[in-house]
């Protein structure tokens, strides 16, 4: 039973580096897409990109220039950096996996709110 | 991008009713790469169907999947109670992937 877990950084600073860690218990990282989701308060999912362990990555372009996923095999994690904050990353985040590109884990959602 | 389209936004029904729920993409979806959740408030999304109409695990098969190129359908048989959430589709065939704006299944 696949288990993932956000770490909880709350609040960060208008301008300053959002960084998130998922931890995955119950299986290796092999095999799999891990994937970074968002969700504004009150709206819908906006998917942010994946990585497989080969570190092959994909990313919303939306988000392209700010955004970094990468993985750590041995510490069965993967890492969401995004840069230069504003008030609009304000949401909930999710990390997923799955075998193929859609998300059949998922982690239980970190806040993060963005303000000064 | 592959625009998806969920309609309707809103759908009040019953216990026991048939809720029929659309999401229309603005490109084919190659291979039917496309899967729908379900989120309830406070909650995580869950997978419910992959690849159009494959049930995830543990998925029960009052929800149906089908469809083919722009036009997918989620259908719930008869509604239980535990079904009134919303439901997200996403295509997963082309990068970026994307959700539809949601449908919402309300108590009538």
């Amino acid at each position: 039973h696949v288990q993932l877990q956000e770490s909880s950084p709350g609040l960060v600073k208008p301008s300053e580096t959002l960084s998130l860690t998922c931890t995955v218990s119950g299986d290796s990282l092999s095999s799999h897409y891990w994937t970074w989701i968002r969700q504004p308060p009150g709206k819908g999912l906006e998917w942010i990109g994946n990585i497989h362990v080969s570190e092959n990555t994909n990313y919303n372009p939306s988000l392209m220039s700010r955004v970094t996923i990468s993985i750590d095999t041995s510490k069965n994690q993967f890492s969401l950096k995004l840069n230069s904050v504003t008030a609009a990353d304000t949401a909930l985040y999710y990390c997923a996996g799955g075998l193929g590109w859609s998300a059949d884990y998922w982690g239980q959602g970190t806040l993060v709110t963005v303000s000064s | 991008e592959i625009v998806l389209t969920q309609s309707p936004g809103t759908l009040s029904l019953s216990p026991g009713e048939r809720a029929t729920l659309s999401c229309r993409a603005s490109q084919s979806v190659i291979s039917n790469y496309l899967a729908w959740y379900q989120q309830k408030p406070g909650q995580a999304p869950r997978l419910l169907i992959d690849d159009a109409s494959s049930r995830a695990t543990g998925i029960p098969d009052r929800f149906s999947g089908s469809g083919s190129g722009t036009d997918f359908t989620l259908t719930i048989s008869r509604l239980e109670p535990e079904d009134f959430a919303v439901y997200y589709c996403q295509q997963c065939a082309n990068s970026p992937l994307t959700f539809g704006g949601g449908t919402k299944v309300e108590i009538k």
